[in-house]
């Protein structure tokens, strides 16, 4: 079975703080992606990944940059928190074999 | 610009009665469809997806049909279970998927089945 994995399930940090949120996947898949999760709003993607140091922008990156310096392990960083981006964030990473994207359990990030 | 959508954010059903889970989208270029349902505090898993050939897929209790003209597709369960309550996303890409072409996810159903 693939396991995307994140690192923490819960988070409560500070406005203007700096968040690593780390994702690791086992399976050796190329691309990764970087979701939040809101209601009312569904799943929006913030930061992909195509291979190891490769990034493009999703349709909401303001306020994020991401690392993929191994393949198996994709971070997102928030810079500065600030209390809007207090979310739901989903890693998955994508499988060429099924055209199924893998997701993470998620981490709940509180911005106070 | 919302290119997937669905309409109902929450539905309601009885348990053993048929759940109808709907999904509209506006780009004709979107040719491979799924559905994912979620858990609160868990990821999305993989429920059954669609590719444009077709205008059904099923598996078990869970079928999806699309309707190309009128870019309309909809999930069915049946029987719902309790363990069915859930929110059910869409998402549809142009290809198969990937970083290349990347899923669109919709808002979400809330389905509660009730016992």
């Amino acid at each position: 079975d693939v396991k995307v994995t994140q690192s923490s399930r819960y988070l409560v940090k500070r406005t203007g703080e700096k968040v690593f949120l780390e994702c690791v996947q086992d399976m050796d898949h190329e691309n990764m992606f970087w979701y939040r999760q809101d209601p009312g709003l569904g799943l929006r993607l913030i930061y992909f990944s195509y291979d190891v140091k490769m990034k493009e922008k999703g349709d909401i990156p303001e306020g994020y940059s991401v690392s993929r310096e191994k393949k198996e392990r994709f971070s997102l960083i928030l810079e500065s928190a600030s209390t809007n981006q207090t979310s739901m964030y989903l890693c998955a990473s994508w499988s060429s074999n099924t055209g199924e994207l893998f997701f993470g359990e998620g981490s709940r990030l509180t911005v106070l | 610009d919302q290119q997937v959508k669905q309409n109902s954010p929450s539905l309601s059903v009885q348990e053993g009665r048929i759940s109808i889970l709907n999904c509209d989208y506006t780009n004709s270029m979107f040719d491979y469809f799924l559905w994912y349902k979620k858990y609160p505090a868990e990821g999305p898993t993989f429920l059954i997806s669609i590719s444009s050939i077709k205008d059904k897929n099923e598996d078990g209790r869970f079928t999806v049909f699309l309707n190309k003209s009128a870019k309309h597709l909809s999930l069915h369960i049946v029987p719902s279970q309790p363990g069915d309550s859930a929110v059910y996303f869409c998402a549809a890409s142009k290809g198969y998927g990937g970083a290349t072409n990347k899923l669109i996810f919709g808002t979400g159903t809330l389905l509660a089945v009730q016992p």
